[in-house]
């Protein structure tokens, strides 16, 4: 069974440029996650869909970024514009729905903002 | 030990030891918790969970203890190999049924041959 795809794996932008992150959960996985993780400290979770749906975007800075999951598959992720402290490494996770406590990580695309 | 900033807490142990990595967990009412693995350039693997209703449920080689009087967990790993070293974290559900993982800050893992 193929693991969530995320890519790009690394990207380096100037701040104030912007940037966009995409991912593929596992099949079948309606639920999907985009987390910040800054060096040094665990995951933070920015949203959290569930088909094409935001069930809690609570910690997401709207002002700057946004996601979308138009097609309940795919999702991408975006900052626009870039600050410096966004220098992190964006995680996307799926789960199962109802099974949400096992969630599957991908690689996480890392983020250097100069 | 304390993490202080960037500085993860560390734990080096000898090929075949016994790892104990501590968490301290903030929320009385969290119900779920699980620890993690993540290996450098990689995201956190799941390895194994714990409810609220249970203070020890074993894996295969590790063991997570939950103390709900004093909001601790720890993960215990049997006879450390050196693939066992990662950055570990605890997390909590903090959501319910909604299954919002709140993770701890970390621990660095090394194992010595």
């Amino acid at each position: 069974e193929a693991g969530v795809a995320q890519s790009p794996r690394y990207k380096i932008i100037e701040k104030r440029q912007s940037v966009a992150f995409w991912c593929n959960p596992i099949s079948g996985h309606a639920t999907l996650y985009w987390y910040q993780q800054i060096l040094g400290q665990g995951p933070k979770l920015l949203i959290q869909f569930q088909n094409n749906g935001v069930v809690d975007d609570s910690q997401l800075p709207k002002d700057r970024f946004s996601a979308e999951r138009l097609k309940g598959v795919d999702s991408t992720l975006k900052i626009q514009p870039a600050k410096l402290e966004d220098s992190a490494v964006y995680l996307c996770a799926s789960s199962l729905v109802d099974r949400e406590y096992t969630q599957y990580f991908g690689p996480g695309t890392r983020l250097t903002v100069l | 030990g304390e993490s202080v900033g960037l500085h993860l807490p560390t734990l080096s142990v000898q090929e075949g030891d016994n790892s104990i990595i501590n968490c301290a967990y903030s929320n009385s009412a969290s119900d779920y918790f699980i620890w993690y693995k993540q290996e450098s350039g990689k995201g956190p693997q799941f390895i194994i969970d714990i409810r609220s209703n249970m203070d020890k449920r074993q894996g295969q080689r590790v063991t997570v203890l939950l103390n709900k009087t004093v909001k601790h967990l720890s993960l215990q790993i049997a006879a450390t190999q050196p693939g066992d070293s990662a950055v570990y974290f605890c997390a909590e559900n903090s959501g319910g049924s909604n299954y919002k993982l709140t993770f701890g800050k970390g621990t660095l893992l090394t194992v010595n041959p």
